[in-house]
């Protein structure tokens, strides 16, 4: 049984630059969340998918959208990066009647901007 | 919002002693503390988890206790092994309506 899998597992842009990072869910899961975790910190909520739709949002600029396709993954994308934006972004799947519960997060894609 | 500080953020242990992670939080509706282990390069992997309508979950060496009224939770782990050295997350939300927040971590060294 797959669990998460994100990609790509590293990434290396500039400043200005766009960027898009994929999740697929584990199996049989239909809901995904999108964490930022900056180097040393506990992951910070970005945004959740179900369904299509964005459900919430954390405190997050526009920069930041995503999308939910029908298959259920996800994409994250940040557009004008900036420095601030290195970190390592966790993507989490889970059951849609468990908005935050039995959280299933993948490895991860970390994003380095110079 | 919600506010969680975990404490401490580092902490070394002998083979064999206990481990305690402690976490308070601010919102007094929240209902829902999950625990991840975070081990170096990998995912954050849910441990253990204790909802608001019980004080104490236990498994096998892992167990957490919750205090609402001083709106504090904390993770004991006995018998700790070399495995458990990793990072620790704490985390609290209102089930099914809030997003969890989560503390800055604790990283545990479990020295042989």
């Amino acid at each position: 049984d797959a669990g998460v899998t994100q990609s790509p597992t590293h990434l290396i842009k500039t400043r200005g630059q766009q960027v898009t990072l994929r999740c697929s869910p584990k199996s049989g899961h239909d809901t995904v969340s999108w964490y930022q975790q900056a180097l040393g910190q506990g992951p910070q909520f970005i945004f959740q998918y179900y369904e299509e739709e964005e459900r919430q949002r954390g405190n997050f600029p526009d920069r930041f959208s995503g999308h939910q396709f029908p298959n259920y993954s996800s994409e994250l994308n940040v557009n004008a990066l900036l420095l601030g934006d290195s970190a390592l972004y966790l993507c989490a799947s889970s059951l849609g009647t468990g908005l935050n519960e039995k959280l299933f997060f993948g490895s991860g894609t970390q994003l380095s901007v110079l | 919002g919600e506010n969680v500080e975990q404490h401490p953020s580092t902490l070394s242990v002998q083979e064999g002693d206990s481990a305690v992670i402690k976490c308070t939080y601010s919102d007094s509706a929240s209902n829902y503390f999950p625990w991840y282990k975070q081990e170096l390069g990998k995912r954050p992997q849910l441990i253990i988890d204790i909802r608001s309508n019980v004080g104490e979950k236990k498994d096998q060496r892992i167990a957490v206790t919750l205090n609402k009224t001083a709106k504090h939770f904390s993770l004991h782990i006995t018998e700790t092994q070399p495995e458990d050295s990793a990072v620790y997350f704490c985390a609290a939300s209102i089930a099914g309506n809030t997003p969890l927040v989560f503390g800055k971590g604790t990283r545990l060294s479990v020295i042989a």
